[in-house]
């Protein structure tokens, strides 16, 4: 069985700080783990992928995020928020793209 | 736009009633899949399609719920004698095999 979870349900954050959104994953094989964004009104868009080649994943719009087996986290970060930024981060896990298992959402808030 | 087009965008219908959804995914996509999102929730896994075979069906999916896609492109979602508890966000989604899932903007429900 495969699980996410999201550690924080909110995050707010001044611009141009660091932004960090944790993610821990439960999986019996070896996972693909996903970042996903929706903004309001507007579909859920891609933002990084993991698939077991490099551990830190480099994303669209400043984003990254690094797998650690370890820990079992897959923690999204950004050195600098801005205020377009300001949305709703999922963490989703699954085996390729099939069946896609999504974390309960951080909703993350930008502040001037 | 050749993104993936979900309609009607919104819908509400009364308790009781049959409601039906309809996808279009990306054209070159052979995969298409079905979620649904509550407030506050993460989407849930409902359904997919491999072209035009239902390949996995969620417990979520009751006996209310069918999905077709006929000729492996469109797709619909028909939900018959609607519940308050259908009420949600329905998403669909495609991709090509075991590439990423595009999302669409979703159909948000309210049953009355």
């Amino acid at each position: 069985a495969q699980s996410v979870t999201q550690l924080d349900s909110h995050v707010s954050v001044s611009e141009g700080t660091p932004v960090l959104l944790r993610c821990n994953y439960s999986s019996s094989y070896s996972p693909s783990l996903f970042w996903y964004v929706q903004h309001p009104n507007k579909g859920l868009q891609l933002l990084l992928k993991y698939t077991s080649a490099a551990t830190l994943v480099k994303g669209i719009n400043g984003f990254e995020a690094e797998f650690k087996k370890s820990e079992t986290s897959f923690h999204l970060t950004k050195p600098s928020a801005h205020m377009s930024d300001a949305a709703e981060y999922f963490c989703v896990v699954g085996p390729n793209t099939d069946k896609l298992i999504f974390g309960t959402g951080t909703r993350l808030q930008v502040f001037p | 736009d050749t993104g993936v087009s979900q309609d009607p965008r919104h819908k509400i219908t009364k308790r009781g009633q049959n409601v039906t959804f309809r996808c279009d995914p990306i054209s070159e996509h052979n995969r298409l899949y079905w979620y649904r999102q509550t407030l506050g929730q993460g989407p849930e896994f409902l359904t997919y399609f491999q072209n035009e075979a239902q390949l996995e069906k969620s417990r979520l999916l009751s006996d209310r719920f069918s999905a077709e896609r006929p000729k492996g492109s469109f797709s619909t979602l028909e939900i018959q004698r609607t519940e308050q508890g259908d009420s949600a966000m329905y998403l669909c989604a495609s991709s090509k095999t075991n590439t990423e899932a595009f999302f669409g903007q979703g159909t948000r429900l309210t049953v009355v």
